[in-house]
């Protein structure tokens, strides 16, 4: 079926050092959003890429959508305790029209 | 500012027992999503609404599980008869119109079922 694979599955760093979780899906995607959920919580939205080959970036945090559509990334510089959550990318399938959410990348940061 | 609410947000009950959860998402969205997150299986759709008719439902337990929308403003998610492989966070979200909009979700109701 539709899958969208996520790594790692967990990271562990020290703060300031940098983080990249990586999205792959096995079919294009129509669009694609990355949540954060931290512990205890629930996932808010923090992006959605649409364009082939688009980078957005949020303060710390750079978003890339692959040029085939099929895979994305978070990169965070220099992180911050309160980046300790869990990233999940979700990809738009308009074969199915519904969201698939990856497995997540858990993200402790050492202080 | 506008928020999904869901009740309860924690439900322990014994193996059997009927578990009905409640979402009320934000005013104006005609999307609505129930989601099940565990530890192995992360987050899965089990389905959702559009205008409050169902649109997809595969992902939910047919046998067990059913999902209504009463109104707009209500979402129901029912377990009957419950198991204790039903244990898991149940989170309601809710979107703004059809296609790869960004998802509210809820806080989120804990299920035990021992």
């Amino acid at each position: 079926g539709q899958q969208v694979m996520q790594i790692p599955q967990y990271q562990h760093v020290q703060e300031g050092e940098d983080f990249t979780t990586y999205c792959n899906s096995s079919t294009t995607l129509s669009n694609i959003q990355w949540y954060k959920q931290r512990p205890g919580g629930h996932p808010v939205f923090l992006i959605q890429l649409v364009k082939s080959g688009e980078v957005k970036k949020q303060k710390r945090l750079t978003f890339q959508f692959g040029e085939a559509k099929k895979n994305s990334s978070l990169h965070i510089t220099a992180t911050q305790t309160t980046d300790v959550g869990t990233y999940f990318c979700a990809g738009w399938m308009d074969s199915s029209y519904k969201l698939i959410f990856g497995s997540g990348t858990r993200l402790l940061v050492r202080p | 500012d506008a928020r999904v609410t869901q009740t309860p947000r924690d439900k322990v009950t014994e193996m059997g027992q009927e578990v009905t959860m409640r979402c009320q998402p934000i005013l104006g969205h005609n999307t609505v999503f129930w989601y099940r997150q565990t530890m192995m299986q992360g987050l899965e759709l089990l389905a959702y609404f559009r205008n409050r008719a169902p649109l997809d439902d595969s992902g939910m337990p047919k046998d067990r599980f059913s999902a209504e929308m009463p109104d707009a403003t209500l979402a129901t998610l029912k377990i009957q008869p419950s198991e204790p492989r039903d244990s898991a966070v149940y989170f309601c979200a809710s979107a703004l119109g059809q296609g790869p909009y960004e998802q509210y979700f809820g806080p989120g109701t804990r299920l035990t079922v021992t």
